[in-house]
């Protein structure tokens, strides 16, 4: 079962655009969790967003937690060549038990000069 | 790097084989989480383990299994092997039992099954 569901699948832009990915679920999670996946590579952790409504912000970069903790977007500016890569949301479902996060299948972005 | 070590990095093995794979945690982090990444699925959690103690399990096939020694590395082992298991494995670890710390994830163990 895949909680959280990724679009687009794949994305394909040149340099300079901007770009947004989403992120939904119908589950309510504690946190949500970006990361960016080179091929060949782990998970590389961006940003961690936990409160409804929240912003973050990271150069180019700019993640959003839906007011309902349930979907998240990330939105690029200017994409560079650099960016290219799979960028995965995992949301954490807490709780002292354990803190296992469950992915998307990730958005392949590829940014091309 | 990291911090947190997979050895190895790739594996050929036969099915019906059994493997070993070997996951060092970034220091100071108590929890090893271990993740399949397939391509048609995705990253799946496997299992998770905290200070040496079974935490949380996923969609772990009974065929495979884990631990965590003293020394906070874990193992990741499994057997009975089919062309289906060919897929990159990865350990993940972070530091606190629960809360919003993000995992360190390693570099992976391919493994090919043939």
């Amino acid at each position: 079962t895949q909680l959280l569901e990724q679009s687009p699948q794949f994305l394909s832009i040149q340099e300079g655009e901007n770009l947004t990915v989403y992120c939904n679920s119908s589950s309510v999670f504690s946190s949500l969790q970006w990361y960016r996946q080179e091929p060949g590579e782990g998970p590389v952790l961006l940003v961690t967003v936990v409160t409804g409504g929240e912003v973050k912000k990271l150069k180019r970069l700019t993640f959003q937690f839906g007011d309902a903790r349930k979907d998240s977007s990330l939105h690029i500016t200017a994409a560079q060549p650099g960016d290219t890569g799979l960028y995965l949301c995992a949301g954490g479902l807490g709780g002292f038990a354990g803190y296992a996060l469950n992915f998307g299948k990730g958005t392949s972005l590829l940014v091309t000069p | 790097d990291s911090g947190v070590t997979q050895t190895p990095k790739h594996l050929i093995t036969a099915t019906g084989q059994r493997v070993t794979l070997r996951c060092s945690p970034r220091s100071g982090d108590l929890s090893v989480y271990w993740y399949q990444q397939s391509l048609d699925q995705g990253l799946q959690f496997l299992i998770q383990y905290y200070n040496g103690e079974e935490r949380a399990k996923g969609n772990i096939l009974e065929r495979f299994s884990a631990q965590q020694f003293p020394d906070l590395h874990s193992e990741l082992n499994l057997s009975s092997l089919e062309l289906g298991d060919s897929a990159l494995y990865f350990c993940a670890s972070n530091r606190r039992q629960g809360g919003d710390y993000g995992y360190t994830f390693g570099s992976g163990t391919r493994l090919t099954v043939v």
